[in-house]
């Protein structure tokens, strides 16, 4: 079952232009984590953010968490073309260990 | 560092006939799993393991089966293949300490096709 459910489904923006992607849970988590997958290849971590954490920077990055809300934000500054791709957010499921549950993702496409 | 690596890239089979995804990672992590992807619904997990000698079922385990032998090795095997198996494959794997926040480290997938 999915926890996360990202929104937009897509997004097309210009270059230089901010994206913003969202993604919204059910159940409480200890963190959630945001992955960037370029098409064809696999997954790569981005950025965890931790419940008790609102707002986290990583370079053009910056993520937010309302636990209240059971939702989190990504936003990406000043896009450029290489930033194309798919985005998850995850969070930690039920059970421990490090298994994570994915959201359907939003596709980024940033156009020169 | 190699990473998680993952063989084959891509695989055609018919069904019913079996065969075994490899994964390896060279992180000395503890955790390792399975993921499948499929158009619009994610990643869904499929088995995982916290160390050689245990595994447990994940989200979506009906028709897979692995072992964990070593550290490093965590092959996952389709035992009668059907086309509702054809997905992208992904490996992953992390540590474990507490110390560490828990991020995956994924292979590059396998494009696996049951016709």
């Amino acid at each position: 079952s999915q926890q996360g459910e990202e929104d937009p489904q897509a997004l097309s923006i210009q270059e230089g232009e901010n994206a913003t992607m969202n993604c919204s849970y059910k159940t409480s988590i200890n963190n959630l984590q945001w992955y960037r997958q370029n098409s064809g290849r696999g997954l790569v971590h981005l950025i965890l953010i931790r419940s008790n954490e609102r707002e986290k920077h990583s370079g053009r990055l910056r993520v937010t968490l309302d636990t209240s809300k059971k939702s989190s934000s990504l936003l990406i500054t000043a896009s450029r073309a290489a930033d194309t791709a798919s985005y998850f957010c995850a969070t930690d499921a039920t059970g421990g260990y490090n298994n994570l549950i994915f959201g359907a993702g939003t596709r980024l496409a940033v156009h020169p | 560092n190699a990473g998680v690596t993952q063989t084959p890239k891509f695989q055609v089979l018919k069904t019913g006939q079996s065969m075994t995804l490899q994964c390896a990672q060279d992180m000395n992590h503890e955790y390792m799993s399975w993921y499948r992807q499929d158009p619009g619904m994610g990643l869904r997990l499929i088995h995982y393991s916290v160390g050689a000698g245990i595994t447990d079922q994940g989200e979506v385990p009906n028709g897979y089966n692995v072992s964990r032998s070593t550290t490093e090795d965590f092959p996952l095997r389709l035992l009668s293949a059907a086309p509702s198996q054809t997905s992208v494959y992904f490996c992953a794997s992390s540590s474990l300490r507490k110390s560490t926040p828990g991020e995956l480290f994924f292979g590059e997938g396998s494009r696996l096709t049951v016709l």
